[in-house]
């Protein structure tokens, strides 16, 4: 298995821009986690499907953050506009199971820079 | 209040050393837990699952103390390879919080 895709790898844009982050779990697995990672407020949940449906968008920071689940192998993150503070890792996982009695394996992370 | 607390270190040790942190959780129906490893610009992976009161993995221990709502990890002689930033999360929790990094010296 390829384990969780995530593109781009790097990505570095100036500030107002909008900015995608995309996400492709492990096939079979049926929830989804979207996250940021900061040297300051550590790795926190930032929303997460099951089923492809949102069960907990609480950790979105404010409205120029969304995210979509189209279908079970297909994710997005969109800010817009992006902001210098947004800078971080945005790494997404998935589980077979509801998150409270599986592990989660995660993708190899986006870093994001905002300039 | 933070579903858990870790001391983030570091933990500077040598190799060959034995070596504890702690994690503190906050919920009392938390009723297991996970001990991930991020290595430096990596993403985390799982080292140990926890769901009685405790595992053990070759070096590894994981103890959970559920009347002082704490888990531990111990690793036993220390390799250099063992430097990474381990995070705890109980199962019902979504938020890893920053861990605690351990650097395992010559």
């Amino acid at each position: 298995d390829a384990g969780v895709i995530q593109s781009p790898r790097h990505e570095v844009t100036e500030m107002g821009q909008e900015v995608t982050l995309r996400c492709k779990p492990i096939s079979g697995h049926n929830s989804l986690f979207w996250y940021r990672q900061t040297m300051m407020r550590g790795l926190e949940l930032l929303i997460y499907f099951n089923n492809n449906v949102p069960i907990d968008d609480s950790g979105m920071p404010e409205d120029r953050f969304s995210a979509k689940m189209p279908n079970a192998s297909f994710s997005t993150l969109k800010i817009q506009p992006s902001e210098p503070r947004d800078s971080a890792v945005y790494f997404c996982a998935s589980s077979f199971a509801i998150p409270h009695t599986d592990t989660q394996y995660f993708g190899p992370g986006t870093r994001l820079t905002v300039l | 209040r933070k579903e858990v607390e870790q001391d983030p270190g570091p933990f500077n040790v040598p190799e060959g050393a034995t070596v504890a942190f702690n994690c503190t959780y906050s919920n009392s129906a938390s009723q297991s837990f996970f001990w991930y490893r991020q290595d430096c610009r990596k993403e985390p992976k799982l080292l140990m699952s926890v769901y009685s009161s405790g595992n053990e993995d070759g070096r590894f221990t994981a103890q959970l103390n559920r009347a002082s709502q704490y888990i531990s990890l111990l690793i036993r002689d220390s390799k250099l390879s063992d430097s990474a930033t381990y995070l705890c999360v109980p199962s019902h929790a979504l938020n890893f919080g920053k861990g605690t990094s351990l650097l395992v010296t010559p």
